[in-house]
């Protein structure tokens, strides 16, 4: 089983500065990673796939890079609807499929 | 406009079972790679099962041999049948429209339905 640990468990961010949120995966999994946003009492949201591809309708300053077994999302001027809990995902190996264990963004 | 709508959930003693469906609109699930999630109070994500459009399905470990994924197209329909539930199963449950090309990456979620097992 691929184990995926996201760092850091929070972080907290003023409005319009840079977020980064950094994924290990236990072992390479390529660019086989997705990540998605999820809000309390929300459905969670696509974000990006295979580590660099945005989903339909993700604004541009979200971006992801990595290969291997380490990535990075990147959001590059935090906005007030950004707060939320971030997974990564692989799908380089399934089953089992596993997110991280996720990182929370607070707006400072 | 995709939409999935999640409903079955309930409070449920230890041992007991309970089925899930998740209703979906805008597009035929018989064609389309379904996933089950959850997320337990206080926890992250954890994937549960995948039926894909072949109808092959896998597990997690910790649900297999007692879950079972299912669907119905006539009904347009996704089912997780939940036998021998533990109080570890309690979560929020999410059903999820994959990609065709990346069958495990949900690119539409459902807003949940809660579990909960509890004597």
């Amino acid at each position: 089983e691929v184990v995926m640990t996201q760092s850091p468990a929070t972080l907290s961010v003023s409005p319009g500065e840079r977020a980064t949120l950094s994924c290990r995966a236990s072992q390479s999994i390529s660019n086989n990673v997705a990540w998605y946003q999820h809000k309390p009492g929300q459905a969670p949201r696509l974000l990006i796939y295979g580590a660099s591809t945005r989903a339909t309708g993700i604004p541009a300053r979200f971006s992801c890079s990595g290969s291997g077994t380490e990535f990075t999302l990147t959001i590059s001027s935090l906005q007030s609807e950004d707060s939320a809990v971030y997974y990564c995902q692989q799908y380089n190996s399934w089953p089992p499929v596993t997110f991280g264990g996720g990182t929370k963004v607070e707006i400072k | 406009e995709v939409q999935l709508v999640e409903s079955g959930g309930d409070l449920i003693r230890p041992g007991g079972s309970l089925r899930l469906s998740c209703a979906a609109s805008g597009f035929p699930i018989s064609g389309k790679s379904m996933s089950w999630v959850r997320q337990a109070p206080g926890k992250g994500l954890e994937w549960v099962s995948v039926i894909y459009s072949s109808g092959t399905t896998h597990y997690a470990d910790s649900v297999k041999g007692r879950f079972t994924i299912s669907r119905d197209n006539s009904k347009n329909t996704l089912f997780l049948q939940m036998n021998s539930l533990r109080a570890e199963d309690t979560a929020v449950y999410f059903c999820a429209r994959n990609f065709p090309e990346i069958v495990v990456v949900s690119v539409d979620w459902g807003q949940g339905t809660l579990v909960s097992v509890s004597s």
